[in-house]
């Protein structure tokens, strides 16, 4: 069974904190993702990443940066956290393209900015 | 880029009833349509998918169907029951691209008893 987990399940910061969420996943996956979800705006990818150290923006990468130093660990930062950067956010993986599409999805961190 | 457009947002349909859930992508390239089920509070899961070279899948009380020229897939639940009730999000992804996905908004289906 492929397991994805993620540092935190709730997470308390104020505006200006630099904010770290890690994503695991146990299953030697290439492809490695972070999305928010948001009511009525559904998931939206933020980054994602194809390979160690390799990283590729998705549809709204402003404001957020990602870390990818071994394989099975892909980081999202958040510089300096604001208050709309209050969401639920969703790491997932899957193998690399042509072995398989499905996105196996980690349990999520909602976020407060304060 | 992909545009993935859903409707409805929310779906109400009485126990045992149908319900058809529709997705409309903009990128003719795109190759593949997962359907994903998201129970309130967990973390969304792979129910269905098709692949562009096939016009409908079926998997017990669940089919997807896909057409490719109107560029629209949908999904259909027949025999609706308590547990169908959950967000559920459908996507296209990109030829060519590393498994990257673009999801609609979600359509929340609630099943009455």
């Amino acid at each position: 069974d492929v397991k994805v987990t993620q540092s935190s399940r709730y997470l308390v910061k104020r505006t200006g904190e630099k904010v770290f969420l890690e994503c695991v996943q146990d299953m030697d996956h290439e492809n490695m993702f972070w999305y928010r979800q948001d009511p009525g705006l559904g998931l939206r990818l933020i980054y994602f990443s194809y390979d160690v150290k390799m990283k590729e923006k998705g549809d709204i990468p402003e404001g957020y940066s990602v870390s990818r130093e071994k394989k099975e660990r892909f980081s999202l930062i958040l510089e300096s956290a604001s208050t709309n950067q209050t969401s639920m956010y969703l790491c997932a993986s899957s193998l690399w393209q042509g072995s398989g599409d499905t996105q196996y999805f980690g349990p999520g961190t909602r976020l407060t900015v304060l | 880029g992909e545009n993935v457009e859903q409707h409805p947002s929310t779906l109400s349909v009485q126990e045992g009833d149908s319900a058809v859930i529709k997705c409309t992508y903009s990128d003719s390239a795109s190759n593949y349509f997962p359907w994903y089920k998201q129970e309130l509070g967990k973390r969304p899961q792979l129910i269905i998918d098709i692949r562009s070279n096939v016009g409908e899948k079926k998997d017990q009380r669940i089919a997807v169907t896909l057409n490719k020229t109107a560029k629209h897939f949908s999904l259909h639940i027949t025999e609706t029951q308590p547990e169908d009730s959950a967000v559920y999000f459908c996507a296209a992804k990109e030829a060519g691209t590393a498994s990257k996905l673009t999801f609609g908004t979600g359509t929340r289906l609630q099943v009455t008893l």
